[in-house]
């Protein structure tokens, strides 16, 4: 246990649906990470988010919205997805964006596949 | 573009073996090197590198940093079973806190 939890864990969705993951850390953390992790690949960072606010967003596309209403709580909704996109979405943690950033503490991932 | 290598991309062992696990990388603004050791789903936090041949260590594992040659090293002594996963390497920027850049990960097996 990292002290991130993730829901759903696992995730099949037709390509015209909407839906919505949750990431909540129990850290007391101030920033918080979406990242896709696709077969084989690296792990891709999406969006950072510091205190509520978004001050990352690696031209993820619009399909794509994440949300942090509060600094323990991070939303990714989802829309219109492609199959391309079925991967592991990981949420993280760190203290915050200082030198403690890079220290990051991971959830379980929500397996997603877009059919 | 910014880039982190790791090698193998896999690995099989048995029990007891030693094993050494590397991550290039050409980044600008560099700060940190990170690994992390991932089984199953998430990714833990082993080590975080900042200093040139400065070992870390923790138990059976340690990790150096070579920033002239621009790589690092992960060492597992005594491997046992549990310590398949697959192991990432990342590296964060200065000005840029939070963003880590990953690597494609070694997936180490290790054999009873």
């Amino acid at each position: 246990e990292t002290g991130v939890t993730q829901t759903p864990r696992h995730l099949v969705m037709g390509m015209t649906n909407k839906k919505s993951l949750k990431c909540e850390q129990h850290l007391g953390h101030n920033a918080m990470y979406w990242y896709k992790q696709s077969a084989k690949k690296p792990l891709e960072l999406m969006f950072v988010y510091s205190l509520e606010e978004r001050v990352e967003n690696n031209s993820v596309p619009s399909r794509f919205s994440p949300e942090c209403p509060n600094s323990s709580h991070l939303f990714l909704h989802l829309h219109t997805l492609q199959p391309e996109d079925s991967a592991l979405y990981l949420c993280a943690s760190s203290q915050d964006l200082s030198r403690n950033g890079e220290t990051q503490y991971f959830g379980p991932g929500t397996r997603l596949l877009v059919l | 573009e910014d880039k982190v290598v790791q090698s193998p991309l896999s690995l099989v062992v048995h029990e007891g073996d030693t094993v050494t696990l590397n991550c290039s990388y050409e980044v600008t603004n560099f700060r940190s090197l990170l690994w992390y050791k991932q089984e199953k789903k998430a990714p833990t936090f082993l080590f975080m590198l900042t200093s040139s041949g400065i070992e870390k260590k923790s138990g059976r594992l340690s990790s150096i940093l070579d920033k002239k040659e621009l790589f690092s090293i992960l060492n597992i002594t005594a491997t046992q079973t549990g310590d398949s996963a697959v192991y990432l390497c990342a590296v964060g920027y200065y000005n840029q806190g939070g963003k880590l850049i990953f690597g494609q990960g070694t997936e180490l097996s290790v054999k009873p």
